[in-house]
């Protein structure tokens, strides 16, 4: 079956300091994948998503970036945090291809990170 | 472009009470997936329902339902007889088709419902 690993859980850094999150994925291969993150307004922002090993889109201006070393891997990086980085991190995969089954996606448990 | 807005920000009821989630979305695209997502306060996304484009069929499970008007643009979630189990932030989405989207999902803004006893 297929899983999700994202880590860590929660993380405090303060303004300035680098950020690395880390999500791997089990179980598929060519996913697609995505970085999400919710600010404390509660909505849920796609930050970034990836079709493939190095293909990053960016749906946002920001202090971040991604990156997608291995087929099943996804890191997200920030050289100098913000506070306004702040917030719930989340990756997720999907399958790519046709029919309903494909139409999924699966979540991560989140990463709570507070830039203080 | 893809929107979709959940205009109620927070819902209170009383336990017992039936209340209804409201969700609009906006697309181009003639065969698209909407999606409802419970998040409670773990913080953790549970899906709750994937609904195709083409299949206006309302559907219902257990004290859910979810009805589905392709003609508002409009897919709403009721539950029936809430419970304090049920208080939590819920999220409809959006997902195109078009395989040079990456398949992205684009979340409404949420509503916090909050069911007292």
């Amino acid at each position: 079956s297929q899983t999700i690993h994202q880590w860590p859980a929660t993380l405090v850094q303060p303004v300035g300091s680098p950020l690395s999150l880390e999500c791997t994925v089990e179980g598929t291969s060519n996913p697609n994948l995505y970085w999400y993150r919710q600010a404390a307004g509660r909505g849920l922002q796609l930050l970034f998503y990836s079709v493939g090993i190095g293909q990053i889109s960016s749906e946002v201006p920001q202090n971040l970036s991604a990156s997608r070393p291995q087929d099943r891997q996804f890191i997200l990086s920030s050289k100098k945090l913000l506070l306004s980085d702040s917030g719930f991190y989340l990756c997720a995969w999907s399958a790519k291809g046709t029919g309903d089954l494909n139409y999924g996606y699966t979540f991560g448990s989140g990463t709570r990170l507070t830039v203080v | 472009a893809q929107k979709v807005t959940q205009a109620q920000t927070e819902i209170s009821v009383v336990e017992k009470e039936d209340v209804t989630l409201d969700c609009v979305y906006e697309t181009r695209d003639t065969t698209y997936y909407l999606f409802w997502y419970k998040q409670p306060p773990s913080g953790e996304l549970v899906f709750l329902i994937r609904r195709n484009s083409f299949d206006e069929q309302n559907e219902i499970s257990g004290r859910y339902s979810w009805n589905f008007q392709k003609s508002t643009s409009s897919f709403n979630f009721t539950i029936t007889a809430s419970q304090v189990v049920d208080s939590a932030v819920y999220f409809c989405a959006l997902r195109a088709i078009l395989y040079n989207q990456g398949g992205k999902l684009i979340f409404g803004q949420g509503t916090e419902l909050s069911v007292k006893p």
